[in-house]
């Protein structure tokens, strides 16, 4: 099985800070991964797929890159909508996801 | 619109049996790959299982030959038959829809149902 792990685990940050959370593989996923944003009592809402691809309506702040083990989402100039915490998911072999990222006001 | 809405959860005792339903709207629903993801209260989020649109279906390790997927295309829903559910078990369940193309990632989700399995 394919394992994903994200860090930080939390991230205090201000607004209009760059931010950058990093998500990495056990293996070559070549550029099968996505990013989600998730909001208390909210479903998650996917941002980036295809490891660099944004969603439509996702915020241009938001961008990922990365390939094979070692993958990335930065958020530009963090807005205060963005406080939540972001998942990172392989879909190379069935689905796995990181153990999230919260970020938090600082 | 695509929109999905989940049923069928609720409160179960360990070794009991719930099936869920998602029923899709706004969508082609045999186009498209169609999955079950779950989230423990205050943890992370677990894919359950897939179906394609082979009519594939997989399963995560931890609900092999326990939990059944399968869709109604006629119906445009999709199920998840729960059997011998664990306290694990104990999570939201939600129905996410793929991507056009496929593959087991999940771009539209229903707002989920909640399953818990107590004594």
């Amino acid at each position: 099985d394919i394992q994903m792990t994200q860090s930080p685990s939390t991230l205090s940050a201000s607004v209009g800070d760059r931010v950058t959370i990093t998500c990495r593989a056990s293996q070559n996923i070549n550029k099968w991964l996505a990013w989600y944003q998730e909001k208390p009592g909210k479903a998650p809402k996917l941002l980036i797929y295809k490891a660099s691809s944004l969603e439509s309506g996702v915020p241009s702040r938001f961008s990922g890159s990365g390939s094979g083990t070692e993958f990335t989402l930065t958020i530009s100039s963090l807005q205060p909508d963005d406080f939540a915490t972001y998942y990172c998911q392989q879909y190379d072999s069935y689905s796995t996801f990181g153990q999230g990222t919260k970020v938090e006001i600082k | 619109e695509v929109l999905l809405v989940e049923s069928g959860g609720g409160l179960v005792q360990p070794g009991g049996s719930l099936r869920l339903s998602c029923a899709a709207s706004g969508f082609t629903f045999s186009n498209y790959d169609m999955s079950w993801v779950r989230q423990a209260p205050g943890k992370g989020l677990e894919w359950v299982s897939v179906v394609n649109t082979a009519g594939g279906i997989y399963y995560a390790d931890s609900v092999k030959g326990r939990f059944t997927l399968s869709r109604d295309s006629s119906k445009n829903t999709l199920y998840l038959q729960m059997n011998d559910l664990r306290v694990g078990d104990t999570a939201v369940y939600y129905c996410a829809r793929s991507m056009p193309g496929g593959g087991t990632n999940f771009q539209h989700w229903g707002q989920g149902t909640l399953v818990t399995v107590s004594s």
